[in-house]
């Protein structure tokens, strides 16, 4: 069972926007530590995605946002695209724990 | 371009420890940064399992307790893990990065799977 809750999936049809959750708790997401995003492709490394709540990365395109508010954050996905399929990670710190913690993954399905 | 490349032995019998080393290549380990492992058992999520600061300091999951140990060797510009008593359990595919002390993690090597099994 992982620190940070995601959906385990979601899916949209090309052109769609489609959202994925990452919920966490008071010595995590709600003590002020930063959300990252990974997305995953099928038999790939992970590649950072979404760096401190919501800054992309070189070579990231602006179809992907991020946003954080209270105990949670969101990866937002706009105009969908069939390459977009893949599973997709949160991740933070978790101050009790003392140590980085990501979230179950969520897999995106594009219709 | 910062690169990295685990290697290591693909199957480990129960019990006994494994051992990976991450080579990195495009960068000096010994210069900042943190540099962690992640594992991924097959068809689930990420969990970390620990990281090194530059200057060699470490700090692992709790959830793997004193089986973790995490070095650097500077003259190879390399990095090692290795988990002491291994089950089933630890089959995952093993992954080193780079990153900060709360992440994120922007570089990744590309993996090593890790099979116990006797």
């Amino acid at each position: 069972q992982s620190v940070l809750t995601q959906p385990p999936s979601v899916s949209g049809a090309p052109g769609q926007r489609v959202t994925i959750s990452c919920t966490g708790r008071s010595s995590n997401i709600g003590a002020g530590f930063a959300v990252h995003w990974y997305q995953q492709l099928p038999g790939s490394a992970p590649k950072l995605l979404i760096s401190g709540n919501s800054n992309r990365p070189s070579g990231v395109p602006d179809r992907f946002s991020g946003s954080k508010s209270g105990t949670s954050a969101s990866l937002a996905i706009t105009g969908l695209q069939a390459e977009d399929e893949a599973d997709y990670y949160c991740q933070s710190y978790d101050s009790s724990l003392s140590g980085v913690v990501f979230g179950g993954g969520t897999k995106l399905t594009v219709l | 371009q910062v690169q990295l490349q685990e290697s290591g032995p693909g199957l480990v019998k129960p019990s006994e420890t494994l051992s990976l080393t991450c080579a990195v290549s495009g960068y000096s380990i010994s210069s900042a940064y943190y540099w962690g492992w992640i594992r991924q058992p097959p068809g689930k999520g990420l969990e970390w399992i620990g990281s090194m600061y530059h200057s060699g300091a470490t700090y692992n999951n709790p959830s793997l307790k004193s089986r973790v140990t995490i070095s650097e060797d500077t003259s190879k510009n390399q990095i090692s893990l290795k988990l002491s008593s291994v089950t089933a359990a630890d089959t995952a595919v093993y992954y080193c990065a780079k990153g900060t002390t709360q992440g994120p993690f922007d570089y990744w090597g590309q993996g090593a799977l890790v099979t116990v099994s006797s």
